[in-house]
């Protein structure tokens, strides 16, 4: 596609519940990050992947969140068991090149957003 | 542990002001690139530039200016003549470069609110 896209765009669920979140990254772009968004601040880096292999997750809040991209496309993150707190904009990104081959700093392009709210 | 600070949380000009949007980082890095992101009122990112660590050299582009000093580690934006369609918030971030495979994410700022009065 042209760009980086998500869906869904809002999501509203209940507390407890699971969300998987999509992202359909730029076509041929190697590398694909998810980021978190709260309200007045900046993206927080959560996780990263060159081709399928998920490079650091050390930016997961903690268990309840995985991702995947098991054929180096699309990718999805799942929040299990969700909590009010996670309520946020949940951000993908692409970039041509894997940052290990190019040198950090291929500009990432970002998607529209998922806002996700836990009730 | 890498670190952005946008020190200034809202910025209110008349148009046609030039404007500066201040960025200071830390890093323990040599190797590194520095961008900044503009998030108009629709809330997408969109990306204006990135700068490597080795490359000091100011740029320019229309009416968007950068100046980039590493004795003092900051990576200033400076808008001219500015207009309304400006208004945004302004995100500045850092990535470090890869050795091992590591974290190639971005570490942003706060970022600085732009408001351009008509």
């Amino acid at each position: 596609g042209a760009g980086v896209s998500q869906s869904p765009r809002y999501k509203v669920t209940k507390r407890g519940q699971d969300v998987a979140l999509r992202c359909d990254p730029i076509s041929g772009h190697v590398s694909l990050y998810w980021y978190r968004q709260a309200l007045g601040q900046g993206p927080e880096f959560l996780t990263y992947f060159n081709y399928e292999a998920q490079q650091d997750k050390s930016g997961l809040p903690n268990d309840r969140f995985s991702a995947e991209r098991p054929e180096g496309s699309i990718s999805t993150l799942t929040i299990q068991r969700t909590e009010q707190r996670d309520s946020a904009m949940y951000r993908c990104a692409s970039s041509l090149s894997p940052g290990i081959l190019a040198g950090a700093g291929n500009e990432q392009f970002f998607g529209p957003g998922t806002r996700l709210t836990v009730l | 542990a890498q670190k952005v600070t946008q020190a200034q949380t809202e910025i209110s000009v008349v148009e046609k002001e030039d404007v500066t949007l201040d960025c200071v980082y830390e890093t323990r890095d040599t190797t590194y690139y520095l961008f900044w992101y503009k998030q108009p009122p629709s809330g997408e990112l969109v990306f204006l530039i990135r700068r490597n660590s080795f490359d000091e050299q100011n740029e320019i582009s229309g009416r968007y200016s950068w100046n980039f000093q590493k004795s003092t580690s900051s990576f200033n934006f400076t808008i001219t003549a500015s207009q309304v369609v400006d208004s945004a918030v302004y995100f500045c971030a850092l990535s470090e470069v890869v050795v091992r495979g590591g974290a190639d994410g971005l570490t942003f700022g706060k970022g600085t609110h732009l408001i351009i009065q008509p």
